[in-house]
């Protein structure tokens, strides 16, 4: 079964750094997309970034380039999402997704970041 | 960059009715890159349709989609209470991928 796995929610003051991770499971990790995707309290859905384990090619949003660093480790299966200095406007759920290129079929459970003074 | 705008915003309708959700593209697209995914209160999304019309894995056949160029749609043919839930459009065009903003079905 292809199962993606997401780090716990997550409490910190703004200014903090922070890196959330994505274990995934059941399948060839290489070989697909792996992406992340934003929801703020009661908004839509924001695609953030993409990137192929097999080579490391990462293409992010014009609206998170330089915002966040998208990474994965290979000998674990694993993505991460980074940020070096939070805002309390980070405050949101983070999925992560995996697919073919051009769509995710499988998800993670979701991420709650909250950035709080 | 392509914009993909939902309506209506909200569908409310009964059981056993047809919900009829638009999806219209600031430019067009190809019909292989246009999906849609349902999301619950509380939970992931999951993937719906891909390629406009291809069902995912252990989608029930009374989700369909259709459509081409700039209009694309997701028809739900007899509404269950179960299908309560936000509907997104998704695109993808060179490394980029856009969501719509969603429309919610309610079930009266």
């Amino acid at each position: 079964e292809v199962q993606l796995v997401q780090s716990g929610a997550e409490v910190k003051r703004p200014g903090e750094s922070l890196k959330i991770f994505c274990k995934a499971s059941g399948y060839s990790f290489t070989n697909y997309w792996f992406g992340w995707v934003r929801q703020m309290p009661g908004k839509g859905l924001e695609w953030m970034g993409i990137i192929y384990p097999g080579d490391s090619d990462t293409r992010y949003s014009p609206s998170f380039e330089g915002q966040v660093t998208i990474s994965v480790d290979k000998s674990i299966s694993t993505a991460y999402l980074q940020w070096r200095s939070l805002k309390a406007s980070d405050s949101a759920i983070y999925y992560c997704a995996t697919g073919p290129q051009v769509y995710f079929d499988t998800w993670g459970q979701g991420t709650l970041v909250t950035v709080s003074p | 960059e392509i914009v993909l705008t939902q309506s209506p915003g909200t569908l409310s309708l009964s059981p056993g009715e047809r919900g009829t959700l638009s999806c219209r593209a600031s430019q067009t697209i190809s019909t292989s890159y246009l999906a849609w995914y349902q999301q619950k209160p509380g939970q992931a999304p999951r993937l719906l349709i891909y390629g406009t019309s291809r069902r995912a894995t252990g989608i029930p056949d009374r989700f369909s989609g259709s459509g081409s160029g700039t209009d694309f749609t997701l028809t739900i043919s007899r509404l269950e209470p179960e299908d309560s839930a936000v509907y997104y459009c998704q695109n993808y065009v060179t490394s980029i991928f856009t969501f719509g903003g969603g429309t919610k079905v309610e079930i009266k």
